[in-house]
């Protein structure tokens, strides 16, 4: 299993371009989450996924979007980047929590910046 | 919603002594409160976790202990080496509807091992 897999690792976009990070898991996880990092800061949440078609907004999510058409794939769409979306961007999957299992995998992140 | 304080945000010890970190979570209804360890440049890594219907949770030199009634749950780490050097990530799960699963995540401990 390849886990939780990100691209791109890095990217540099100018203000007001777009760009979407994809985020796919072969686990086949029903939860899917995407955290930012930025410095000297924790994981906040930006956007999670119950499963296929279904999305719900987290803790910062203006200036993101998602879809989730798949169990598989969860991309993050920024539209108009500012440069407060510099950080380092998680994906992370979860089987269903609840059953015991409630540990969070995360993928190896996309370090964003937005000059 | 949920908040997570974590404390101390950096910690120094001589290798071979305990560190002990801790943090407070403000949601009564939180049923899951996990620890990750991140390296530099890494991803976050669950080391372990505990439930609320468990006091304390002991792996080897790692050992979480938890006060409900408190609401803080504290990180163990003995016997302390070089390659515990890291950032510790507290979190805790709300449990009510959708958001079962998510995770509220401290700002972070970075713990420095010296040899």
């Amino acid at each position: 299993n390849a886990g939780v897999t990100q691209t791109p690792k890095f990217r540099i976009l100018k203000i007001g371009q777009s760009m979407t990070l994809q985020c796919a898991q072969d686990m086949n996880h029903n939860y899917m989450y995407w955290y930012r990092q930025d410095p000297g800061m924790g994981l906040k949440l930006i956007y999670y996924s119950v499963g296929a078609g279904i999305t719900d907004k987290g803790e910062v999510p203006n200036g993101y979007n998602v879809s989730r058409s798949t169990t598989e794939d969860f991309p993050l769409r920024l539209e108009l980047a500012a440069p407060s979306q510099t950080s380092v961007y998680f994906c992370a999957s979860s089987i269903i929590p609840g059953t015991g299992k409630n540990e969070q995998f995360f993928g190896p992140g996309t370090r964003l910046t937005v000059l | 919603g949920e908040n997570v304080e974590q404390h101390p945000s950096t910690l120094s010890v001589q290798e071979g002594d305990s560190a002990v970190i801790k943090c407070t979570y403000s949601d009564s209804a939180s049923n899951y409160f996990p620890w990750y360890k991140q390296e530099l440049g890494k991803r976050p890594q669950l080391i372990i976790d505990i439930r609320s219907n468990v006091g304390e949770k002991k792996d080897q030199r790692i050992a979480v202990t938890l006060n409900k009634t408190a609401k803080h749950f504290s990180l163990h780490i003995t016997e302390t080496q070089p390659e515990d050097s890291a950032v510790y990530f507290c979190a805790a799960s709300p449990n009510y509807g959708g958001s079962q699963g998510n995770l509220i995540f401290g700002k972070g401990t970075k713990l420095s091992v010296k040899p």
